[in-house]
C-alpha cells in the first residue's frame, strides 16, 4: 500500500541555520510529490511538487526539494532558515491511476521550532 | 476570489447529534475533497469527488455522508455524531493537476 514516512515529529533549529526535512515514500509507480506547510490554526498551503523532469524542485518562501528515485525520498530544505518558517511541514504522495486520481497520502507531519 | 471557503470555524455537538460542515469553492475545480486531521496523525481523506453528481469514499468515511449537487459546494455530514469524530476537518479542491487547495478548517469538538 502507499505510505508516507515522515521519520521526525520534531526539529528545532537555530534562525540562520540550514534546515533539511525527511520524507520517504512507498509507491509502486512514479510518484507526484508534494510538501506543504500549516501555520498554526490555519490551513495547509503548498509549498512546492514535483511530477517528473528535473530533480531539484524550487518552491515558495526559499524551499526547494530533491526527488531522489533510488532512495524513495523528497527531502525538503532551506538554506537559511526564519523565524517564521515556524510551522508544521507534511510531505504527501498523490495518487496517479484510476479512480483515486488526486487523492493525497499524506505523512504524520514534521513540527518546526526555530531557535532565536 | 474567496478560494475555499468552510464554515463554521468552530463547533461543539453532543454525542448523537447530527451536523452538516459546509465547503464551497470559487474556482470552477471539478475535484474536491474532505479530510481530517488529528494529532500525530497526519491528514487522513474521508471522502472525495471528481465532479458534480460523483463521490467516492477515501481512507477514513464511515460515520460521514457527502453529497455533489453543484459543482462549487460538497458538504460533509455527521449523521450521528461520535467523540471519535473529534477533529479538525478540512475541504480541498483542485483541477486535475492535483495541486490541491485547502480550506482554513473547522474544527469540531464531540462531547
Amino acid at each position: 500500500a502507499q505510505s508516507v514516512t515522515q521519520p521526525d515529529i520534531h526539529i528545532t533549529v537555530s534562525e540562520g541555520a540550514s534546515l533539511e526535512l525527511r520524507c520517504n515514500y512507498s509507491y509502486g509507480a512514479t510518484p507526484y510529490l508534494f510538501w506543504y506547510v500549516q501555520s498554526p490554526g490555519q490551513g495547509l498551503q503548498l509549498l512546492l511538487k514535483y511530477f517528473s523532469g528535473d530533480t531539484l524542485v524550487q518552491g515558495i518562501k526559499g524551499f526547494e526539494a530533491e526527488f531522489k528515485r533510488s532512495q524513495s525520498s523528497f527531502n525538503l530544505r532551506k538554506p537559511s532558515v526564519h523565524w517564521s518558517d515556524a510551522a508544521e511541514y507534511f510531505c504527501a504522495v498523490g495518487l496517479n491511476y484510476g479512480g483515486s486520481q488526486g487523492n493525497l497520502i499524506f505523512g504524520k507531519g514534521t513540527k518546526l521550532s526555530v531557535k532565536p | 476570489n474567496a478560494g475555499v471557503t468552510q464554515t463554521p470555524k468552530f463547533q461543539v455537538l453532543k454525542t448523537g447529534q447530527s451536523m452538516t460542515l459546509q465547503c464551497a469553492q470559487d474556482m470552477n475545480h471539478e475535484y474536491m475533497s474532505w479530510y481530517r486531521q488529528d494529532p500525530g496523525m497526519g491528514l487522513r481523506l474521508i471522502h472525495y469527488s471528481v465532479g458534480a453528481g460523483i463521490t467516492d469514499q477515501g481512507e477514513v468515511p464511515n460515520g460521514y455522508n457527502v453529497s455533489r449537487s453543484t459543482t462549487e459546494d460538497f458538504p460533509l455530514r455527521l449523521l450521528s455524531a461520535a467523540p471519535s469524530q473529534t477533529s479538525v476537518y478540512f475541504c480541498a479542491s483542485s483541477v486535475d493537476s492535483y495541486e490541491q487547495y485547502f480550506g482554513p478548517g473547522t474544527r469540531l469538538t464531540v462531547t
